[in-house]
């Protein structure tokens, strides 16, 4: 199983900082990874596909990019409804797996 | 707009079954294939299984094989999810999403939550 090791757990960042998510695939997945953000009892919502492609209606201050093994989400101008959870996904091999998640608050 | 309404779910006896179905609507539902993810209570998402568009293509998660199936009924716009043999680490929010062919899961229903406890 390809595994997925999302980073930081949890962060911390003030409205209008940019922050960065990390995840590291244990293997090469080709560009096959998403992101999703889930606000508290909410379910998981599609954000980026095919490591930098936005999902319709997601604002232009979220950004993904990376390669190989290595990926990652940017946050630009961070805003109050950004508060939420946010996961990695790898959908370039069964089973598919995702990471750990990362919760974001505002400081 | 496409809504995945999912039901079935409860408070269940370890060794006990139940079945979760998910009815699609807003959307062609017999041209995506279908998932059930769960998650843990304040835990993380965990993919358990994969049917495609006509139902040639299932995949399981291991925690779940023997154990759950998956399947459909396109006339019905319904997904299902029968499980035997709960465990008390099957104790979860399940949520139906939907693919499109080599695609992440683009829209995700509410969840259900199952309970299994004695």
């Amino acid at each position: 199983d390809i595994q997925m090791t999302q980073s930081p757990a949890s962060l911390s960042a003030s409205l209008g900082e940019t922050v960065t998510i990390e995840c590291r695939a244990s293997e090469g997945i080709y560009n096959g990874l998403a992101w999703y953000q889930q606000k508290p009892g909410k379910s998981p919502q599609l954000l980026i596909y095919n490591t930098n492609s936005l999902h319709t209606g997601v604002p232009s201050r979220f950004s993904g990019s990376g390669s190989g093994t290595q990926y990652s989400l940017k946050i630009n101008s961070l805003q109050s409804e950004d508060v939420a959870s946010y996961f990695c996904q790898q959908y370039y091999d069964y089973p598919r797996t995702f990471g750990g998640g990362t919760k974001l608050e505002l400081k | 707009e496409v809504q995945l309404v999912e039901s079935g779910g409860g408070l269940v006896q370890p060794g006990r079954s139940l079945k979760l179905s998910c009815v699609a609507s807003g959307f062609t539902f017999r041209n995506y294939g279908m998932n059930w993810i769960r998650q843990a209570p304040g835990k993380g998402l965990e993919w358990i299984a994969y049917i495609s568009s006509g139902s040639s293509y299932i995949y399981y998660a291991e925690t779940v094989k023997g154990r759950f199936t998956i399947s459909r009924d396109n006339a019905k716009n319904t997904l299902y999810l029968q499980m035997t043999s709960l465990r008390s680490e099957d104790t979860a929010l399940y949520f139906c999403a939907k693919q499109r062919e080599v695609q992440p899961f683009d829209s995700w229903g509410q969840g259900v939550m199952v309970t299994v406890s004695s």
